[in-house]
């Protein structure tokens, strides 16, 4: 079946720091690929996403690339803010007619 | 424009009561997700309306959980006889079909069982 699997949390960075969140996944075919922010209380929302192998999604300064060959879509952003605290969640859409299947999401802190 | 909108947005309910969840898609949206968000459990998926499709179920997790959606538009997840089990932040989205088109989410319903 599809699953998505994140590294395990929570991460810790100061401000400015380089963040690396990684994710990999399984599935049949050629999924879309999204990243989804959760903000403390508030809903979730689309952060970046990618539809086929080799795009790279971005937004707010993250960025990440679809790479078919190594199953997996990190998450990056070269300087952290302190507003980027949220919780993110890794997920994929294998078609058109189909769930999103999520991960089980990481908790960002960033500290001044 | 409007986003996707549900209530109640806080339920407080007794153990063995039954209790309904409404969701009110993104106008013309017609595929519908109601998801679980549970402390260290994640994001749980519940139940896919899709047109007039059959409903995915496959994410319900006991028959006490049921959910309809009248006229492709607002839906009604219905859980009965409430387990403490079962409180948790329920979520609905909406989206256009399509593999890479964005699904988005309503703020939640968070449901207590005392």
């Amino acid at each position: 079946g599809n699953s998505v699997t994140q590294m395990e949390g929570p991460v810790t960075l100061s401000e400015e720091a380089f963040l690396t969140i990684n994710c990999t996944y399984t599935a049949t075919g050629y999924p879309s690929l999204f990243w989804y922010v959760q903000y403390p209380g508030e809903g979730l929302q689309l952060l970046l996403k990618a539809t086929k192998a080799d795009d790279k999604g971005s937004n707010k300064g993250f960025e990440a690339t679809y790479r078919k060959e190594t199953t997996s879509f990190h998450l990056e952003k070269g300087s952290v803010q302190v507003s980027d605290s949220a919780v993110y969640f890794c997920a994929l859409k294998p078609g058109a007619n189909s769930k999103l299947t999520f991960g089980k999401g990481i908790t960002l802190s960033v500290r001044p | 424009g409007a986003g996707v909108s549900q209530s109640p947005s806080n339920k407080v309910t007794e153990k063995g009561k039954d209790v309904e969840l409404r969701c009110d898609p993104i106008s013309g949206h017609t595929a519908l997700y109601w998801y679980r968000q549970s402390l260290g459990q994640g994001l749980e998926f519940l139940i896919y309306f899709q047109g007039n499709s059959a409903p995915d179920k496959s994410g319900l997790p006991s028959d006490r959980f049921s959910a309809e959606r009248t006229g492709g538009s607002v839906s009604t997840l219905t859980i009965q006889r409430t387990q403490q089990e079962d409180s948790a932040v329920y979520l609905c989205a909406s989206n256009f079909p399509g593999a890479g088109n964005t699904i988005y989410f309503g703020e939640g319903s968070w449901l207590t069982v005392v």
